[in-house]
């Protein structure tokens, strides 16, 4: 049992160029989320998504696009990027049900936009 | 709208004093508080929740959290610091006022870095 995994680990870009940070879930969890952590700014949501073909924007999307086409995978992708993107990125998932509520955490990518 | 706050960067601590995180919120409803700590270039772990029940939370590691719903304060405390608890440490809240539409948002605080000194 994986639980959450992210890919790649670390990455460097240029400005400009495009990427995909993928994040894959074992756990069968209808929840998935990205945040972005930066210093001093704790986490912030960028999208989530409540189940396979449902996605939604969080507070920080612009940027950024998603998709589910399974339950198992959320990629992120970054369309264009910019030096305002270096960051820490996680992703988590959680089952959605009214008593059940933790959210389970990947490693997370350490993004660099030069 | 929901929000966090957690009122310190950084708490010092002796290792075997006690130790309290501070974190308060601030939510239209009732509040589901949670607590995450984060070790060096780790993801976040889950430590505690509070759903509903006894005021006090306990969870792991000997962590526990009081809810206290007239000062909208959820502290994390432990009795005896260990040299080991030195990390990050979130408080996370979510509104349960709009459980069914759709929306399952954790709003995170900014994190206290803690540092339990030998």
């Amino acid at each position: 049992n994986a639980g959450v995994t992210q890919t790649p680990k670390f990455q460097v870009l240029k400005t400009g160029q495009s990427m995909t940070l993928q994040c894959a879930q074992d756990m069968n969890h209808e929840y998935m989320s990205w945040y972005r952590q930066d210093p001093g700014m704790g986490l912030r949501l960028i999208h989530y998504s409540v189940g396979a073909g449902i996605t939604d924007q969080g507070e920080v999307p612009n940027g950024y696009n998603v998709s589910r086409s399974t339950t198992e995978d959320f990629p992120l992708r970054l369309l264009s990027a910019a030096p305002s993107q270096t960051s820490v990125y996680f992703c988590a998932t959680n089952i959605v049900s009214a008593s059940t509520d933790t959210q389970y955490f990947g490693p997370g990518t350490r993004l660099t936009v030069l | 709208a929901q929000s966090v706050a957690q009122p310190e960067d950084q708490v010092n601590v002796a290792e075997g004093n006690p130790l309290t995180v501070k974190c308060t919120y601030s939510v239209s409803g009732n509040p589901y508080l949670f607590w995450y700590v984060q070790y060096p270039n780790r993801g976040l772990q889950f430590l505690l929740k509070y759903i509903t029940g006894d005021n006090l939370v306990k969870g792991s590691y000997g962590f526990e959290a009081e809810f206290n719903k007239s000062q909208t304060s959820f502290h994390l405390k432990k009795p005896s610091a260990l040299v080991s608890d030195s990390a990050l440490y979130f408080c996370a809240v979510r509104d349960i006022v709009d459980w069914g539409a759709g929306s399952y948002q954790l709003t995170f605080g900014k994190g206290t870095k803690l540092s339990v000194i030998p």
